[in-house]
C-alpha cells in the first residue's frame, strides 16, 4: 500500500558513527519532508524540500543534513551519531502543484544510538 | 508560539459506539486542517482534511467539524471498530502570503483511542 519507503526500519548504532536514513517515493511528488517523533509525542519538522536541489531546515533544530539529487530520493545523514539523536524519523511527501495537499508518510526509521 | 493541542490524551470506547476526538488550534490564520491516524510501528495515515472555508466534511465513517470562531476541530468516528484503535493527530497548515503552502504541518500531541470489543 505504501508508496513511500524508508530503510532501515530499525537501526542501533554506536556513538560517533555516520549514518544515512533512506527515503524514496514513487508518486512523483515534488515536496518531501523529514519529521522527528519521540514515542507518543507530536511530529516535529526537521527538513523539507520543494524539489531537486532544494533543501530547507524545518522548525526543530537538527544536526542532520539532507540532499535532494533526484525527485524520488531524500536521504538524511547524521555525520556523528549521539544518544540525543535516538528517536523515530519519519519521511513524507506531497504533491507541490496541489494547493494544501496532505502529506503521505513512510513507516519511519527507529534510531537508537548507544 | 502557535500550537495545536488536543483536549484529551486518551479515549476509551466500546465497539460500535461513536467516538469524538477534539483538537484546539491557536493560529487563526491556519486555513487547512488534517486528521491523521497512527498505528503502532507505522507512519501517520491520512484520514480526512478540511479547508477553512468549510464547517463540515464527511468521509467513510468519519466526519470532521471545524469551528473557526473558537478555533476548534473535531473528528467523529461512527460505529467505532477495534481496528480504529490508534493515536490520532490533528495538524494545521498556514499558507504563506502568496496563497501557496509548502505543506508545513504543525502537529498536536495526539489522542490515544482504544476500542474495546
Amino acid at each position: 500500500e505504501a508508496d513511500i519507503y524508508q530503510t532501515p526500519r530499525y537501526l542501533v548504532i554506536g556513538t560517533g558513527k555516520k549514518i544515512t536514513l533512506e527515503c524514496s517515493q514513487t508518486m512523483g511528488h515534488d515536496k518531501m519532508y523529514w519529521y522527528q517523533q519521540d514515542p507518543g509525542m507530536e511530529l516535529h519538522l526537521i527538513h523539507y524540500s520543494y524539489g531537486v536541489n532544494s533543501t530547507e531546515k524545518g522548525d526543530l533544530s537538527s544536526e542532520s543534513t539532507v540532499s535532494r539529487i533526484r525527485t524520488e530520493h531524500f536521504p538524511l545523514t547524521l555525520e556523528s551519531a549521539r544518544p540525543s539523536h535516538t528517536s523515530q524519523y519519519l519521511c513524507a511527501s506531497s504533491a507541490f502543484k496541489e494547493f494544501n495537499s496532505p502529506l503521505h508518510f513512510g513507516n519511519g526509521t527507529r534510531l537508537t544510538v548507544t | 508560539g502557535e500550537s495545536v493541542g488536543l483536549h484529551l490524551p486518551t479515549l476509551s470506547v466500546q465497539e460500535g459506539d461513536n467516538s469524538i476526538i477534539n483538537c484546539a488550534y491557536s493560529n487563526s490564520a491556519s486555513d487547512y486542517f488534517i486528521w491523521y491516524k497512527q498505528e503502532s510501528g507505522k507512519g501517520p495515515q491520512f484520514i480526512i482534511d478540511i479547508r477553512s472555508n468549510m464547517d463540515k466534511r464527511q468521509g467513510q465513517r468519519v466526519t470532521v467539524l471545524l469551528n473557526k470562531t473558537v478555533k476548534h476541530l473535531s473528528l467523529q468516528i461512527a460505529a467505532t471498530q477495534p481496528g480504529d484503535s490508534a493515536v490520532y493527530f490533528c495538524a494545521e497548515v498556514t499558507s504563506n502570503a502568496g496563497g501557496t503552502s509548502y505543506g508545513k504541518l504543525t502537529f498536536g500531541q495526539g489522542t490515544i483511542l482504544t476500542v474495546h470489543p
